[in-house]
């Protein structure tokens, strides 16, 4: 079966730091780019951050740029985002997702990150 | 950036019906659209690749349609399972874009 699935969501207070995981399992994940996309509660879809397969590439909407940084694992087969300085507008389900521009994109369950004092 | 107005944010339709959703681009995107649909408490699922390309194992009743910054979502006949969130997604160019969703109900 082909599986993502996030981890590292939690409730943080405003200023800490989250790490969140992405492991994939029944899928090639080397050759293909990765993405974490978010959505706050009740609301919309929020692009976050892109990585390209060989981690050459790398980019991220500008609310969260220099506060989070992407990564991967391709040994691991897994992709992280590291949050820091979090605010109380990141609060929302952070999915990762394989390769926007592929044939099959694939989308992990998600995962809650709450951002609260 | 790339803005992604997507219209209506909501509509009320009955089963049978036919619904078309529009996404429109601030710019040229080519055909580099996605349109997804989301269900309350599960990941988004991708109808919809390269503007007008149906998704396997996506039914027929969906199409999508359009290039350039005019793109068309068309639900040929409304089914029970089709009330949902739909949404574009560009991904010409950084950073990626979402419309606002459109929201379908039971009428």
């Amino acid at each position: 079966e082909v599986r993502l699935v996030e981890s590292g969501g939690g409730l943080v207070k405003p200023g800490g730091s989250l790490r969140l995981s992405c492991a994939a399992s029944g899928v090639t994940f080397n050759n293909y780019d990765m993405n974490w996309v978010r959505q706050a509660p009740g609301k919309g879809l929020e692009w976050v951050s892109f990585i390209s397969s060989s981690s050459r590439y790398i980019n991220y909407l500008d609310s969260v740029e220099g506060r989070f940084t992407i990564s991967r694992d391709n040994a691991k087969n897994s992709i992280y985002l590291q949050m820091n300085s979090l605010r109380a507008e990141d609060t929302a389900v952070y999915y990762c997702v394989r390769d926007f521009t592929s044939i099959t994109v694939i989308w992990g369950q998600g995962t809650m990150v709450t951002v609260s004092s | 950036d790339i803005r992604m107005t997507q219209s209506p944010s909501s509509l009320s339709a009955s089963v049978g019906d036919r619904v078309t959703i529009t996404c429109r681009a601030s710019q040229d995107i080519r055909n580099d659209l996605g349109w997804y649909q989301q269900k309350p408490g599960n990941a988004p699922k991708r109808l919809i690749y390269a503007a007008s390309n149906l998704q396997s194992g996506v039914p027929s009743r969906f199409s999508g349609s359009g290039s350039g910054t005019e793109f068309t979502l068309t639900i040929s006949s409304l089914q029970p399972e089709d009330f949902a969130t739909y949404y574009c997604l560009q991904h010409n160019s950084f950073p990626l874009t979402f419309g606002g969703g459109t929201k379908v109900e039971i009428k």
